[in-house]
């Protein structure tokens, strides 16, 4: 059974540039997050996407969007990256409530140039 | 902001319990207690949660204090693969739900 995938794997980007990660969830899940980790720190909610809608979202500017699909499948697009944007981004996939828990994948590191 | 407190980080040997405390003084009455661990590099792994009776499964224990204040996850035997950095996190199952993470415990397992 297939887990979380997370493409890319590695990406690097220019200052100013558009940049679009996705995320394939776990099988049998609806819900997919998205979560920022800056190096040395803990994951930072980005927004949660639920029946193809933003559900939740965290404190980042409107330069991160998202997207789920009917596969529930679903991408974060970041525009006019900045510097401070390299991280690791984490993809989460549950059922809404998480009550069974949240896979998470294993990133897509961006760096930003 | 993260409702839970954690030590930074701390030292087990090999083959020994590892027993890892978390404050979580504000817990509100149906909000559950989550640990995930992170290993370098990797997404984090969900380990186990609880609501307040101790719980087990084959990776921990969770034991929850009686006031539900404060917690241990408890690894029985540990091994140099459990060196991660560990978090614990309050959470309601109820509706669309985030996972707040603090800084976590460096869990460092020596040989």
């Amino acid at each position: 059974d297939a887990g979380v995938t997370q493409s890319p794997t590695h990406l690097i980007k220019t200052r100013g540039q558009q940049v679009t990660l996705r995320c394939s969830p776990k099988s049998g899940h609806d819900t997919v997050s998205w979560y920022q980790q800056a190096l040395g720190q803990g994951p930072q909610f980005i927004f949660q996407y639920y029946e193809e809608e933003e559900r939740q979202r965290g404190n980042f500017p409107d330069r991160f969007s998202g997207h789920q699909f009917p596969n529930y499948s679903s991408e974060l697009n970041v525009n006019a990256l900045l510097l401070g944007d390299s991280a690791l981004y984490l993809c989460a996939s549950s059922l809404l409530t998480g009550s069974y828990g949240y896979t998470f994948g294993s990133g897509t590191r961006l760096t930003v140039v | 902001d993260a409702k839970t407190t954690q030590p930074t980080s701390m030292d087990c040997a090999e083959g020994r319990a590892a027993n890892l405390p978390c404050n979580h003084s504000t817990i509100s009455g149906n909000e559950y207690v989550y640990w995930y661990r992170q290993i370098h590099s990797q997404g984090p792994q969900y380990i186990i949660h609880g609501l307040k009776n101790n719980e087990t499964n084959e990776m921990a224990s969770l034991i929850i204090t009686e006031d539900r204040k404060s917690s241990t996850l408890i690894l029985p035997h540990a091994t140099l693969r459990d060196t991660a950095v560990y978090y614990c996190i309050v959470l309601i199952i109820q509706g669309a739900q985030k996972l707040v993470f603090g800084q976590g415990t460096r869990l460092t397992i020596n040989p």
